[in-house]
């Protein structure tokens, strides 16, 4: 099974300013990665897949790199409703499996 | 559009059978490359991958509960059903089902959250 682990635990950002989050998978691969976004009470939403691909109707300000293990997404300018939890997901193998998640709250 | 609804009990009993059902329109699963996944997240917790039925009837679950686990489809009625047996109150949690094509998991539901308690 393949590990995903996401850092920060917590994020605490100001409106205005850029967020990086992580995301280590324990075994490498290509790019069978997405992102999802879940605000309190609410489904998660689908952000980024392949990696680095936008979702439909995505803002730009959103947008994911990386390959091997290490994955990143960056929120390049933090919007009053980008405060939320994030979570990675890898789909490369059995068993997909998602990470811990990133809470990113207002400083 | 395409349009997304779980449905089932909210409250079930220790080691009953969950039963829930996943309704949709405007998707298909006589198309090829296409599933329905079933994803689920206990109060406070990460989400769970839980199983996935493809277009073609193959499945996959989450080893960790396999034993546990069913999922069917539908076709005809544009539905998928997931049962859970011996449920725990570990077992409390939102449960959501979303199209799946191989990859992530576009969920366009709400959610139905199921508490397990006697």
């Amino acid at each position: 099974e393949i590990v995903m682990t996401q850092s920060p635990a917590t994020l605490s950002v100001s409106p205005g300013e850029g967020a990086t989050l992580s995301c280590r998978a324990s075994q490498g691969f290509s790019s069978k990665l997405a992102w999802y976004q879940q605000k309190s009470g609410q489904a998660p939403r689908l952000l980024i897949y392949d990696a680095s691909t936008r979702a439909t109707g995505i803002p730009a300000r959103f947008s994911g790199s990386g390959s091997g293990t290490e994955f990143t997404l960056t929120i390049s300018v933090l919007q009053s409703e980008d405060f939320a939890v994030y979570y990675c997901q890898q789909y490369n193998d059995w068993p997909l499996t998602f990470g811990g998640g990133t809470k990113v709250e207002i400083k | 559009q395409i349009t997304w609804k779980e449905s089932g009990p909210t409250l079930v009993k220790p080691t009953q059978t969950l039963t829930l059902t996943c309704a949709f329109s405007g998707f298909s699963l006589r198309s090829s490359g296409v599933g329905v996944a079933w994803i689920r997240q206990s109060p406070g917790k990460a989400l769970e991958w839980l199983a996935v039925i493809d277009w073609d009837d193959d499945k996959r679950y989450n080893p960790s509960l396999k034993s546990r686990l069913t999922i069917i489809k539908d076709t005809s009625k544009n539905q998928a059903v997931f049962t859970m047996t011996n449920m725990d109150p570990v077992d409390t949690a939102t449960y959501y089902c979303a199209p799946w094509t191989g990859g992530a998991f576009d969920v366009r539901g709400q959610g139905t959250m199921v508490t397990v308690s006697s």
